[in-house]
C-alpha cells in the first residue's frame, strides 16, 4: 500500500510569484485535504476535494485554489505569493467513510 | 468558537519518566478525537481515534483516553525516540480538521 506522497519537498519563491503544490493520495483514498502548518503551529485546514470538487474550506482567501484529478490525487495552487504563506504544506488523505486522514511529508515554502 | 486547545506547550523528560499531555476541546457534537505524532519537518503521523468518552487505546508506550472535555496521552517510561511533536485534532463543520497547536516532547537519556 502506497502513503501520502508530495511534490517537491521543498520551493522558494519570491513574493507575487505563483506556486503549485502537488499530492499523490494513498492507495484508495477518495478525499484529499490540504492544510498549512506555520512554525510552532498545528496545521491549519484550507480546503477539502472529492469527486474533483471543493467540499469545505477554511478561512484562506481565494488566491489559495487546487484541483483534484479523477485518479484522486490533487494540486494546491497559491498565486500572489506573500511573505506570510511561508509554511509546510501538507496534504491529508481518507477514504469518504472514514474520518481518520493519512498525511504526507509535506511541501516545504519559503517565500522572499 | 469551537476550538483545541494543548497543554503543556513543551514539556522535558528524563528517560523512564511517565508523564501526560493533554487536549481539551470545546467542539459540540464530537465525531473523533484524532491524535498525532510529528516529527521536524515532517508530516504528522496517525496514532489513536477515539470516538467516546471512556474509551481507551494502547500502542506501545503511549496511551490516549477520552473524556467528554479533553483527551489525555499518557506516556510511560519514555525513551529518547518518542521525543516529537503531539498533536490531537478533532472534526468540525465543512470538513475542517482543527488542530491544537501541540505539545514538544523531548526525553533525555
Amino acid at each position: 500500500e502506497t502513503g501520502v506522497t508530495q511534490s517537491p519537498t521543498h520551493l522558494i519563491k519570491t513574493r507575487g510569484q505563483q506556486v503549485t503544490l502537488r499530492c499523490s493520495s494513498q492507495s484508495g483514498h477518495n478525499t484529499v485535504s490540504w492544510y498549512q502548518q506555520a512554525l510552532g503551529q498545528g496545521p491549519q485546514f484550507i480546503f477539502q476535494y472529492y469527486r474533483e470538487e471543493e467540499n469545505g474550506r477554511g478561512n484562506f482567501p481565494p488566491r489559495f485554489s487546487g484541483l483534484q484529478f479523477p485518479n484522486y490525487s490533487s494540486e494546491l495552487n497559491v498565486n500572489a505569493l506573500e511573505l506570510d504563506d511561508s509554511a509546510l504544506y501538507l496534504c491529508a488523505s481518507r477514504d469518504r467513510g472514514q474520518e481518520t486522514q493519512y498525511f504526507g511529508p509535506g511541501t516545504r515554502l519559503l517565500v522572499l | 468558537e469551537d476550538q483545541v486547545t494543548q497543554s503543556p506547550e513543551a514539556l522535558r523528560l528524563q528517560e523512564g519518566e511517565s508523564s501526560s499531555l493533554n487536549c481539551s476541546y470545546t467542539v459540540s457534537g464530537l465525531r473523533g478525537l484524532f491524535w498525532y505524532r510529528q516529527d521536524p519537518g515532517k508530516g504528522p503521523e496517525f496514532l489513536f481515534t477515539l470516538y467516546s468518552a471512556g474509551e481507551e487505546k494502547e500502542k506501545e508506550r503511549l496511551k490516549a483516553t477520552l473524556t467528554k472535555k479533553e483527551s489525555f496521552l499518557h506516556i510511560t517510561a519514555p525513551k529518547p525516540e518518542d521525543s516529537a511533536t503531539y498533536l490531537c485534532a478533532v472534526p468540525y463543520n465543512n470538513n475542517d480538521m482543527r488542530f491544537g497547536a501541540g505539545t514538544r516532547l523531548t526525553v533525555k537519556p
